[in-house]
C-alpha cells in the first residue's frame, strides 16, 4: 500500500527559527513535491525533487529551501521562519515520467509565533 | 482569473442523495485530471484518475471530463456520512509526475 509519512502532525516554532520537515516515502517514486495548503488559497507548491540531489522551485519558493539526499527522503527547510509561514505544509510523491497521480502524506500544521 | 475555479460550497445535502461536484479551467493543455478527497486535517487522498475526454467510473464514484467546454465533474450516488470530506480538483498536462494545478476545494456535507 501506498505511504508518504510526516516527521510531524503539529509543530509550534519561534519567529527566527530553524525549521526543518521531514517527508519519507515507501513506494520507490522518483519525484516528491512539497506544498502548503491555506483556506481559500489552496495547494500551492514549494518546491518538488524529480530525482535525488535534484530541485525545482514551484510556485512559492521563498523562504524555503529544500534538500534530497536519498530517493525515499525530502527535506523542506525553513531557514528562519516567519509568522506569515504558518500553514498545512503537505508532502507529495509520485512516479515518473507516467504520473499517476500524486499521494500525499497527512500534513504537518506548522504554528510559528 | 485563476487556471482552474472550483465552487467553494460548503454543499449540504441529505443522506443518499447524487452529488456533483465540478471544475472549469482555461489552460487548454490539461490532458489529466484528478479527484482528491480531504477530510478535515488530513493529507488528500487520490479519489479519480483520467486522462482525457470520457467517463471513469469507481463503484460509487464517477468521474467525467469535457475537454471540449474544459469542465469536468465527479459524481458521487448513494452519499454517505463518510463522504462529508473537502473535495479538490487536480489537473496536469503531462501527468502526476509534474506539476498539478488544483483547485481551491469544495466543502461537502452529507446530513443524515
Amino acid at each position: 500500500d501506498v505511504k508518504v509519512t510526516q516527521s510531524s502532525r503539529y509543530l509550534v516554532k519561534r519567529t527566527g527559527e530553524k525549521v526543518f520537515l521531514e517527508c519519507v516515502q515507501d513506494m520507490d517514486h522518483e519525484n516528491m513535491f512539497w506544498y502548503r495548503q491555506d483556506p481559500g488559497l489552496g495547494l500551492r507548491l514549494i518546491y518538488f525533487s524529480y530525482d535525488v540531489k535534484m530541485k525545482e522551485k514551484g510556485d512559492i519558493p521563498e523562504g524555503y529551501s529544500v534538500s534530497r539526499e536519498k530517493k525515499e527522503r525530502f527535506s523542506l527547510i525553513l531557514e528562519s521562519a516567519s509568522t506569515n509561514q504558518t500553514s498545512m505544509y503537505l508532502c507529495a510523491s509520485s512516479l515518473y515520467p507516467a504520473g499517476g497521480g500524486q499521494f500525499f502524506g497527512p500534513g504537518t500544521r506548522l504554528t510559528v509565533l | 482569473q485563476k487556471e482552474v475555479e472550483q465552487d467553494p460550497g460548503p454543499l449540504s445535502v441529505p443522506e443518499g442523495a447524487i452529488v456533483s461536484l465540478n471544475c472549469t479551467y482555461s489552460n487548454s493543455a490539461f490532458q489529466y485530471f484528478m479527484w482528491y478527497r480531504q477530510y478535515s486535517r488530513k493529507g488528500p487522498e487520490l479519489l479519480m484518475y483520467t486522462y482525457s475526454s470520457g467517463n471513469k467510473e469507481d463503484g460509487r464514484f464517477t468521474a467525467q471530463v469535457d475537454k471540449s467546454s474544459k469542465y469536468i465533474s465527479l459524481f458521487i450516488r448513494d452519499s454517505q456520512p463518510s463522504d462529508s470530506a473537502t473535495y479538490l480538483c487536480a489537473m496536469s498536462p503531462t501527468g502526476g509526475g509534474n506539476k498539478l494545478t488544483f483547485g481551491t476545494g469544495t466543502q461537502l456535507k452529507v446530513e443524515l
